[in-house]
Order: C-alpha cells, then sequence, then structure tokens
C-alpha cells in the first residue's frame, strides 16, 4: 500500500495566482484532513471530511477550499495565493473510531513569492 | 479550550544517555492522545495512542505513558537514528486533534 501520497512535494507560486495541493489515499479511510505546519507553530487544521461529500471547516480555513467527491481524493484549493499562505501542507486519513490514528502524507512545500 | 504544551523544545543527549519528554494536555473528554516522530521533511509519523490515566505502550527504545494531566514519553539508551522532531497530540469531545509543537531531540555519538 502506498498510504497517502501528496503531489507536488514542492511549489512556488507568485502572490494572486491558483493551485490545487493533490491528496490521495489507498486505505478506504473515510476520514481525511489538511493541515498547515509553519516553524514553531503545532499543525493546524485547515479542513476535514468524514466521507465522500462531507467536508467542514477546521481552525483555520479562510483563503481555501477542499471537495470530496470519492473517499480516495481529498483535494486542497487556494484561489488567491498571499504570502500568508507559504507553508508546508499535509493531508491525513484515518479510519472512523477513536482509537485510530491519523496516517499523514509526506507534504507539499508551498512559497507564495 | 483544548491545549497541549510540550517541554522542553528541544533536547540534546549523548548516544546512550536517557530522558523524557513532556505533553501537558488539558481536553474536555479525552478520546486518545498520540504521540508521533517527525523525521525533516517528512510527514509525522505514528507511535502511540494512550487513552486512560495509567496506561504505558513501549516500542523498541521508546515508552509512552500517561497521567490524568501529562504524558511522558520516556527514550532508553537512545541512538543517533532516534532523532527527530517528537509530537504530541490530544483529540477531545471536539473529535479533532490538537497538536503541540513539538521537542526536537538529537542524539549524538
Amino acid at each position: 500500500n502506498a498510504g497517502v501520497t501528496q503531489t507536488p512535494k514542492f511549489r512556488i507560486l507568485k502572490i494572486g495566482q491558483s493551485m490545487t495541493l493533490q491528496c490521495t489515499q489507498d486505505m478506504n479511510h473515510n476520514y481525511m484532513y489538511w493541515y498547515r505546519q509553519d516553524p514553531g507553530m503545532g499543525l493546524k487544521l485547515i479542513y476535514y471530511s468524514v466521507g465522500a461529500g462531507i467536508t467542514d471547516k477546521g481552525e483555520v480555513p479562510n483563503g481555501y477550499n477542499v471537495s470530496r467527491s470519492t473517499t480516495e481524493d481529498f483535494p486542497l484549493r487556494l484561489e488567491l495565493a498571499a504570502p500568508s499562505q507559504t507553508s508546508v501542507y499535509f493531508c491525513a486519513s484515518r479510519l472512523a473510531g477513536n482509537d485510530q490514528p491519523q496516517h499523514f502524507g509526506d507534504g507539499t512545500r508551498l512559497s507564495i513569492l | 479550550e483544548d491545549q497541549v504544551t510540550q517541554s522542553p523544545e528541544a533536547l540534546r543527549l549523548q548516544e546512550g544517555e536517557s530522558s523524557s519528554l513532556n505533553c501537558s494536555y488539558t481536553v474536555s473528554g479525552l478520546r486518545g492522545l498520540f504521540w508521533y516522530r517527525q523525521d525533516p521533511g517528512k510527514g509525522p509519523e505514528f507511535l502511540f495512542t494512550l487513552y486512560s490515566a495509567g496506561e504505558e505502550k513501549e516500542k523498541e527504545r521508546l515508552k509512552a505513558t500517561l497521567t490524568k494531566k501529562e504524558s511522558f514519553l520516556h527514550i532508553t539508551a537512545p541512538k543517533p537514528e532516534d532523532s527527530a522532531t517528537y509530537l504530541c497530540a490530544v483529540r477531545g469531545n471536539t473529535d479533532k486533534l490538537i497538536f503541540g509543537t513539538g521537542t526536537r531531540l538529537q542524539v549524538f555519538p
């Protein structure tokens, strides 16, 4: 199993550009998450999904959008990139149940210049 | 408000020098406390889940313990390959994971 796969690994955007960060998992997990990780800060939840067709905001959703049309895929969309969105973005997934840990991809490193 | 505080921020150990990392938390209705390891340029890798005070889990040189207010990650006789950032997170009634900022561990020969 590949687990959680994120693409691209690195990207540089200009202010105002748009892009989609891709996340796919092959573990048949219903729950999926998007986090951002900034230096010296804990992982912050952007959006999450408990199943196909269902998404909800996390702690820092402004400037982002998500969709969940399939169990496997959970893309994150940046519509108008801003320097404050420079960060490392992680996607995670898990099975239902309180005892289930989240499994993470290796991240997308995004710079907005 | 659910909160997680990890200490120390950074820790340097000589190979074989045992120590402990601390994770203090406040949460409404603890549903689980999770430890992760994160290597540079990688995503967090799951280590342990703890649910109730008094619980302990072990894996190789690592042992995690839990009380009602904090968790410890004990590292016994560490090796250089144990160098990483260790993250603690809690899941409460909101069903979301709240992460600490991590402890950056360096083990040198």
